[in-house]
């Protein structure tokens, strides 16, 4: 069992939808980061979190560290938030900073 | 915002020869930089820590020889891929660690490698 698992792993919207990414961990963690990739793109780092709440623009993340769980929400969903949406959690203990990723979920987001 | 740069961003080359990525932290100083490998419509590889002034700790299953890694500076780590094979066509990306102990991370925007 991965240690960090997304859902849904496909997502399609429709334009203006508001959407919902989760992600679940099984480790105690430091920090939880949400990364953006487009097709054949590089990473871009969308939030990190170690509690609570952030918001940018149409982008809001959460985290409950009790429950080992966070979610990505994007309101007003438009075609260019068509991406990989990955979730990747720093392990609080011996991870010398390494990243533990999940394997992604793929938004596509219709006009 | 912070921003990290690789070159090149693609590089075809024959196989057998070497090509060297380079990783750099364009406006802050990184203690580490991570290099990853991602396959197509798989999640990023961790294959090695790179720390400045110091050895890289490799992943296992990563050959140390086959994928050289220099970290000269705080600002700069290059990956070298040595006698590359078709095998070894992927997307490689580096994340470069904010100095002072911060788990923040900037992530560059990847190379292409493709070897003929």
């Amino acid at each position: 069992k991965n240690e960090v698992e997304q859902s849904p792993q496909n997502l399609t919207a429709q334009e203006g939808e508001f959407i919902t990414i989760n992600c679940s961990y099984s480790v105690g963690i430091s920090a939880l980061h949400w990364l953006q990739q487009h097709p054949g793109g590089g990473i871009v780092s969308l939030f990190m979190l170690s509690s609570g709440k952030k918001k940018h623009g149409r982008l809001i993340a959460t985290i409950n560290i009790q429950e080992k769980h966070s979610s990505l929400h994007i309101t007003a969903s438009h075609p260019r938030d068509s991406a990989v949406y990955i979730c990747a959690v720093r392990p609080n203990r011996g991870s010398n900073y390494k990243l533990t990723f999940g394997k992604g979920t793929l938004l596509t987001v219709n006009p | 915002g912070a921003v990290v740069s690789q070159h090149p961003s693609w590089v075809i080359c024959k196989s057998g020869t070497s090509v060297k990525i380079e990783c750099r932290s364009l406006d802050f100083q990184a203690t580490t930089m991570f290099w990853y490998r991602q396959f197509p419509k798989q999640s990023l590889m961790l294959m090695a820590t790179s720390n400045e002034g110091s050895k890289a700790t490799y992943e296992q299953g990563v050959e140390k020889d086959k994928f050289l890694i220099n970290h000269a500076s705080l600002t700069l780590s290059t990956l070298t891929v040595t006698s590359a094979h078709p095998e070894d066509s992927s997307f490689y990306i580096c994340s470069a660690r904010l100095a002072g102990g911060s788990d923040t991370q900037y992530f560059g925007p990847g190379t292409r490698l493709t070897v003929l």
